[in-house]
């Protein structure tokens, strides 16, 4: 079974600092896509990345970065420039085939100004 | 765009009653609907799978007769919370999956609060 682990349960960061959140991932495919979403209070679902396993450059979103390490299984997201409203639950997400997704547990992350 | 909807928001309803939520995809026809729950502070946990004109697929320990999901067109899916229970009370989220896209990316809706009495 899929299984998607994010060993930090809370990360705070300073306004206009970087921080990096963790994720690893065990599978046994070769072709699959990882997510990170985030949930602010409001509790929406919000995607912020995605990866593609076959795809070997990290993918970027603006501020948002992913470090994609296949052979290590790990999927690590690099939120740059924090701002407040960067505050939020992030959950780190597996999905192959099927559609059917797997999460982590989250990672709280606080931005202090 | 792949906005998701979600009705209603919040409910509160009286023990031993029934509750439908609706998920509808309004700007992409979603081939495949999820819904999920999600307790304080944890993270979410795939309840069903739905297919348009097809019968859910359940998760292990979820009671297909208690949340009844009915995904009649590729733009609405429906859970029925059927004679629901304080234990029931929970935060259920549906997401959809845009058809043809081959993405395996899942659009979320706003969540809806059921409070059992």
């Amino acid at each position: 079974a899929q299984t998607v682990t994010q060993s930090q349960p809370e990360m705070s960061v300073q306004e206009a600092e970087t921080v990096t959140l963790s994720c690893t991932y065990d599978t046994s495919e070769s072709d699959y896509y990882l997510f990170w979403y985030k949930q602010p209070p409001s509790r929406q679902m919000i995607l912020v990345i995605r990866q593609e396993a076959y795809k070997q450059q990290n993918a970027t979103e603006n501020r948002f970065s992913v470090n994609f390490q296949k052979a290590a299984k790990s999927f690590s997201l690099k939120i740059s420039d924090s701002q407040l409203g960067d505050a939020a639950m992030y959950f780190c997400a597996y999905v192959y085939n099927n559609n059917d997704m797997r999460f982590g547990a989250g990672t709280r992350l606080t931005v202090k100004p | 765009g792949a906005v998701v909807s979600q009705h209603p928001s919040w409910v509160i309803c009286k023990s031993g009653t029934s509750v439908k939520i609706e998920c509808r995809s309004l700007d992409f026809q979603a081939t495949t609907m999820f819904w999920y729950r999600q307790f304080p502070k944890q993270s979410l946990m795939l309840m069903a799978t739905s297919n348009e004109g097809s019968k859910a697929t359940y998760e292990q320990g979820v009671e297909k007769d208690k949340f009844l999901i009915n995904h009649a067109s590729l733009t609405l899916s429906t859970l029925t919370v059927t004679s629901a229970h304080p234990e029931d009370s929970s935060f259920y989220i549906c997401s959809a999956s845009e058809a043809g896209l081959g993405t395996d990316t899942q659009y979320f809706g706003p969540g809806t609060r059921l409070t059992v009495l």
